[in-house]
């Protein structure tokens, strides 16, 4: 199996600031790389798809890049409803694998 | 809009097996598309547990695979999971989700999803 590591686990920032969160597979996967945005008793919600595709309705503050083994989502400026745990999740290989997650929180 | 949900039991039994459904609405899921289940330890992260295709294909974590089945009933627009001889470790949010798969070879990722049903295992 992938495995995938993010980094950092948490983060403290504050509304406006420019935040970059990085996930890590353990083999190379390409482009297929999927980050996720969840709310404390939500669902995940997906963000970006195959490294750098916005899904539908997602605010273009929202951006991924990388490929290969490195890969980064990064929020341009950040607005309240942000704050919220993000997770990467491989799509390169069965089974599909996620980050144990990046916690945004408010400073 | 796809929209999703799931159903089943909120309480289920060490030993016994967990089903639970998840009802499509706004798309046919005849029409294509892997359909998937993925759940969450409380205070943990992701887990995808299996997709299947309408036509009767699956996938499945091999890690859980010798416990996991799962079906499609496309007259009523579900699909389903049943997760056999659980233990307290199967405690967590279960999620269905439409799991966009790459092909062969490939996994997916899930771009719609159901908002979770809590499932404790417990005496």
């Amino acid at each position: 199996d992938i495995q995938m590591t993010q980094s950092p686990p948490s983060l403290s920032a504050s509304v406006g600031d420019r935040v970059t969160i990085t996930c890590r597979a353990s083999q190379s996967i390409s482009i297929y790389l999927n980050w996720y945005q969840q709310k404390p008793g939500k669902a995940p919600k997906l963000l970006i798809y195959t490294a750098s595709s916005l899904h539908t309705g997602v605010p273009s503050r929202f951006s991924g890049s990388g490929s290969g083994t490195d890969f980064t989502l990064t929020i341009s400026s950040l607005q309240p409803e942000d704050f919220a745990t993000y997770y990467c999740q491989q799509s390169y290989s069965a089974p599909p694998r996620f980050g144990q997650g990046t916690k945004l929180e408010i400073k | 809009q796809v929209q999703l949900q799931e159903s089943g039991p909120r309480l289920v039994k060490p030993s016994e097996t967990l089903s639970l459904t998840c009802s499509v609405s706004g798309y046919s899921i005849i029409s294509g598309y892997f359909w998937g289940w993925i759940r969450q330890p409380p205070g943990k992260g992701l887990e995808w547990i299996g997709s299947v295709f309408h036509g009767g294909t699956t996938y499945y974590n091999p890690s859980l695979k010798s416990r996991v089945t799962l079906s499609i009933d496309t007259s009523k627009n579900q699909f389903s999971l049943k997760l056999s001889s659980v233990t307290a470790a199967d405690t967590a949010v279960y999620y269905c989700a439409r799991d966009w798969y790459l092909g062969p070879g490939y996994s997916g990722y899930f771009d719609y999803w159901g908002q979770g049903i809590l499932v404790p295992v417990s005496s």
